[in-house]
């Protein structure tokens, strides 16, 4: 079975301020993926960025990037110089590598940048 | 390009009444489909996936059920609702190819208020 662990409830960032998000993940299978989703107040899941746990860099995308500590089990995502925008859920993910099988989702970080 | 449609937005609906959700993909052939419910300030839960035409697999045992009758269509049903099926339903796709094929991409979302 996969878990997913998001310490951080809520935090408040000051505007173009970096912010990390925490993740850590369990999983006995030796490969999966490891994913980024922001739900803004109208709900919809938006992908960020994706990790394969045999990438061997970290991934980045635009003003996110996704920290990546294989031996730590940690996947956490840095926003480089927050916007109000970015005010949203922030959810953590995993899923086995290859299959169909879906997502195995934290319980998700509130950010709130403050300007 | 690819789109994911989902309707209603929003649904009151009486205990012991019908349910029926719909979900179309755009843009793509035969993707992976799946259903996913979240709760109040929770994370998603996976409740059904899809990997071709007829083809469920089941999650979590409840009061729901699944079809896929076309490739690029997906159905959550209920022939009576509980109060606990109240949520926020979700229906996700991914590709079967390319670079993208282990992300799922997300619908609007349905909120679903059982009374």
């Amino acid at each position: 079975a996969q878990k997913i662990t998001q310490t951080q409830p809520g935090m408040f960032v000051q505007e173009k301020e970096a912010v990390t998000l925490d993740c850590t993940y369990d999983t006995s299978d030796p490969s999966y993926g490891l994913f980024w989703y922001k739900q803004p107040s109208s709900g919809e899941m938006i992908f960020l960025i994706y990790q394969g746990s045999y990438d061997q860099q970290n991934a980045t995308e635009g003003r996110y990037s996704l920290n990546f500590q294989k031996a730590r089990k940690s996947a956490n995502l840095v926003i480089s110089a927050s916007q109000l925008g970015d005010s949203a859920m922030y959810f953590c993910a995993m899923t086995p590598g290859g299959g169909a099988d879906g997502l195995t989702f934290g319980k998700g970080t509130h950010l709130i940048i403050q300007p | 390009s690819q789109t994911i449609h989902q309707w209603p937005a929003t649904l009151v609906q009486p205990v012991g009444s019908p349910l029926s959700l719909e979900c179309t993909v755009e843009g793509t052939s035969n993707p992976n489909l799946y259903w996913y419910r979240q709760a109040a300030g929770r994370g998603l839960q996976l409740l059904f996936y899809s990997v071709g035409i007829g083809q469920i697999s089941s999650e979590v045992p409840q009061n729901l059920s699944a079809s896929r009758p076309q490739d690029r269509q997906f159905i959550l049903s209920s022939k009576k609702l509980l109060l606990s099926d109240s949520g926020f339903y979700l229906c996700a796709w991914n590709p079967t190819s390319g670079l993208a094929k282990n992300i799922q991409y997300f619908g609007a979302g349905t909120r679903l208020s059982v009374l």
